[in-house]
């Protein structure tokens, strides 16, 4: 069984710039989450996606944006970054629409400067 | 608005120990309470995890205690080992929605020889 696997692990950008981060969802499960976890705090819910749809999102501006695709993967795509957009970036897959446990990936640390 | 609050944000416990992680939560509606444990570099993991309708669970070193009426829970790790050294996150979720995920702060714990 592969786990959640994120690429790239490290990232440096600059302000304005555009950036997406990718998400290999673990084997069997059709439910990718997003998280965004700031330097010493807990990680924020950014949105879900279900077979290749939005189920959900969090209070992040829409310049967050994402996709699912038919494998299940799914890209996180952040436009005009800003400067509190450095963070570690969380993908986690689960199996289903309702609820079920999630399984995070490593992340990856952007860095915007 | 931070739905779940977490106390102490670091701990230093010697080994053996007994180390004692504290969260409050205000959303009612919340039906779910996993704990989260993370080393550096790598996502979340699952802990253990307890539902309202029972006061506490218990796995192995780990304990959680529910108290539904203060709206409070806590993790307790029974004779603490160094391995344990870990940021820890205390969530809720409300299951009857999209799977989001809202977490504590973290605390930081450092078990001590």
């Amino acid at each position: 069984e592969t786990g959640v696997t994120q690429s790239p692990t490290h990232l440096i950008k600059t302000r304005g710039q555009q950036v997406t981060l990718r998400c290999s969802s673990q084997s069997g499960h059709n439910t990718v989450s997003w998280y965004q976890q700031a330097l010493g705090q807990g990680p924020q819910f950014i949105f879900q996606y279900y077979r290749e749809e939005e189920n959900g999102r969090g209070n992040f501006p829409p310049r967050f944006s994402g996709l699912q695709f038919p494998n299940y993967s799914s890209e996180l795509n952040v436009n005009a970054l800003e400067l509190d957009d450095s963070a570690l970036y969380l993908c986690a897959s689960s199996l289903g629409r309702a609820f079920d446990e999630q399984f995070f990936g490593p992340g990856t640390r952007l860095t915007v400067l | 608005q931070q739905q779940v609050k977490q106390s102490p944000q670091s701990l230093i416990v010697q080994k053996g120990g007994i180390s004692i992680i504290n969260c409050a939560y205000e959303n009612t509606a919340f039906d779910y309470f996993p704990w989260y444990q993370q080393f550096p570099g790598k996502g979340p993991a699952l802990l253990i995890a307890i539902r309202p309708d029972v006061s506490e669970k218990k796995e192995g070193r780990f304990t959680i205690s529910f108290n539904k009426s203060a709206k409070q829970f806590s993790l307790h790790i029974m004779d603490s080992q160094p391995g344990d050294s870990a940021t820890y996150f205390c969530a809720a979720i409300h299951t009857g929605t999209a799977s989001k995920l809202t977490f504590g702060t973290g605390t930081r714990l450092q078990v001590t020889l």
